[in-house]
């Protein structure tokens, strides 16, 4: 079975500061990775997403997430970060055969970005 | 713009009472999700649904049952609600696809007392 961990609960960083969330997936086949943000109070929205291809991914606010199969990490980035980037950041897994249809969560990373 | 739809933000509750949980979505997906989310444990599955009228367990289904009779609408229950089914719960839904990404609504918030 597939799992996905994320390996800080929480990251405190200063405003315009580079940061770096961790994702560590387990699986012995190839995956899709998924990194989505959680607003307070809000459901869950897609930051970028790694299919195929090429291994660095680009997504909305200025993030990006590198695909490591090696290391089967897919850590998410960004190099100057704002006082509105402060939520809580899931990885998340998809495995084909697509017998389990839903994605599989990491625990979150909650991203406080302080002035 | 794609929408799943949940019918409260802020639930309060009664030890016993029968709950529902609703959302609906206008994307036409085929398949619908029920998470549950609490601190330090991320988003956790307690059922889901790949067609009308089908549905599968999920990781965590003890206490909870669900229903989807339209394609757009799936509901959650709590048959008889427990103080440790205070949590956030998040409804999503998703292509079939291992390639597609989910969609999700805004959250309930259900408070058990």
């Amino acid at each position: 079975a597939q799992s996905v961990t994320q390996l800080d609960s929480q990251v405190p960083v200063f405003e315009e500061a580079p940061v770096e969330l961790r994702c560590n997936y387990s699986s012995s086949v190839s995956v899709y990775l998924f990194w989505y943000v959680q607003y307070p109070n809000q459901g869950l929205q897609l930051l970028l997403k790694y299919l195929s291809g090429s291994t660095l991914v680009k997504g909305i606010n200025g993030f990006e997430a590198e695909f490591n199969k090696s290391q089967t990490s897919f850590h998410l980035r960004k190099p100057s970060v704002h006082i509105s980037d402060t939520a809580e950041y899931f990885c998340a897994v998809s495995v084909p055969p697509a017998g389990r249809r839903a994605l599989t969560f990491g625990s979150g990373t909650r991203l406080q970005v302080q002035p | 713009d794609v929408k799943v739809t949940q019918s409260s933000r802020y639930l309060v509750k009664r030890t016993g009472e029968k709950v529902f949980l609703e959302c609906v979505q206008d994307m036409d997906h085929e398949n619908m999700f029920w998470y549950r989310q609490d601190p330090g444990l991320g988003l956790r599955l307690i059922y889901f649904s790949y067609d009308v009228k089908m549905k599968e367990k999920g990781d965590i289904p003890e206490g909870y049952s669900v229903s989807r009779e339209k394609k757009e609408r799936f509901s959650l229950i709590l048959e008889s609600a427990s103080t440790n089914q205070t949590s956030m719960y998040l409804c999503a839904s998703r292509l079939t696809g291992v390639n597609t990404e989910a969609f999700f609504g805004q959250g309930t918030r259900l408070t058990v007392v």
